[in-house]
């Protein structure tokens, strides 16, 4: 377990539909990573907050959105979802970016997308 | 831009023999480059890193080398067992700039009984 939770664990919806995956960082980790995994590809970098401000984007996109509220808990909407949106989302927390160190990842949420 | 390639997309080896997976980076920022381990449907963990200020680290079977003046580094496991089977992962990160690890296309590897 890495302390790192996601929630929901799987999501099934419809296309054209919106929905929000939610992320609980470890105990002190102030930085939060939201990365897009579609079957047998890589980790897709989406977003990455530090301390409630926005820090990188990556490849998101237009119809995605991401906040880190104040008690550090993040959340990713996709909205106007389409098929190709199916896949594992990974959220990840480190301490302070820019120090190195591990990137501890969460379960994953799996979202299929009919 | 920044990139990390990681070469190989599968490496097949058999059980007891060596596994090496090479990744290059661009950005000359990059000082911290982490590998990790994704098993079938499960979470990326970290198995081993390096920091720049270092040539090579080594923890039990596995080992990691970094050649900075090439911008590449390396992952060797030695004495395979079927348990090293899984996608491996490179990332590198800087510690200035934007801080986002950037995130090679992983290798699965394959260790044949």
């Amino acid at each position: 377990d890495s302390g790192v939770t996601q929630t929901p664990k799987h999501l099934i919806t419809a296309t054209g539909q919106r929905v929000t995956l939610r992320c609980s960082p470890r105990s002190g980790d102030l930085s939060v990573y939201w990365y897009q995994q579609s079957l047998d590809q890589g980790l897709q970098f989406l977003i990455q907050y530090y301390n409630g401000e926005e820090r990188a984007k990556g490849n998101i996109l237009e119809r995605f959105s991401a906040q880190q509220f104040p008690d550090l808990h993040s959340e990713l909407n996709l909205s106007s979802l389409e098929l190709g949106d199916s896949a594992l989302y990974f959220c990840a927390s480190s301490v302070v970016p820019g120090q190195g160190g591990e990137q501890f990842f969460g379960p994953g949420t799996r979202l299929t997308v009919l | 831009g920044e990139n990390v390639e990681q070469h190989l997309s599968t490496l097949s080896v058999q059980e007891g023999d060596s596994a090496v997976i090479k990744c290059t980076y661009s950005d000359s920022a990059s000082n911290y480059f982490p590998w990790y381990k994704q098993e079938l449907g499960k979470r990326p963990q970290l198995i081993i890193d390096i920091r720049s200020n270092v040539g090579e680290k080594k923890d039990q079977r596995i080992a990691v080398t970094l050649n900075k003046t090439a911008k590449h580094f390396s992952l060797h496991i030695t004495e395979t067992q079927p348990e090293d089977s899984a996608v491996y992962f490179c990332a590198a990160h800087p510690t200035s700039g934007t801080y986002k690890y950037i995130f090679g296309t992983g290798t699965r590897l394959k260790v044949l009984a």
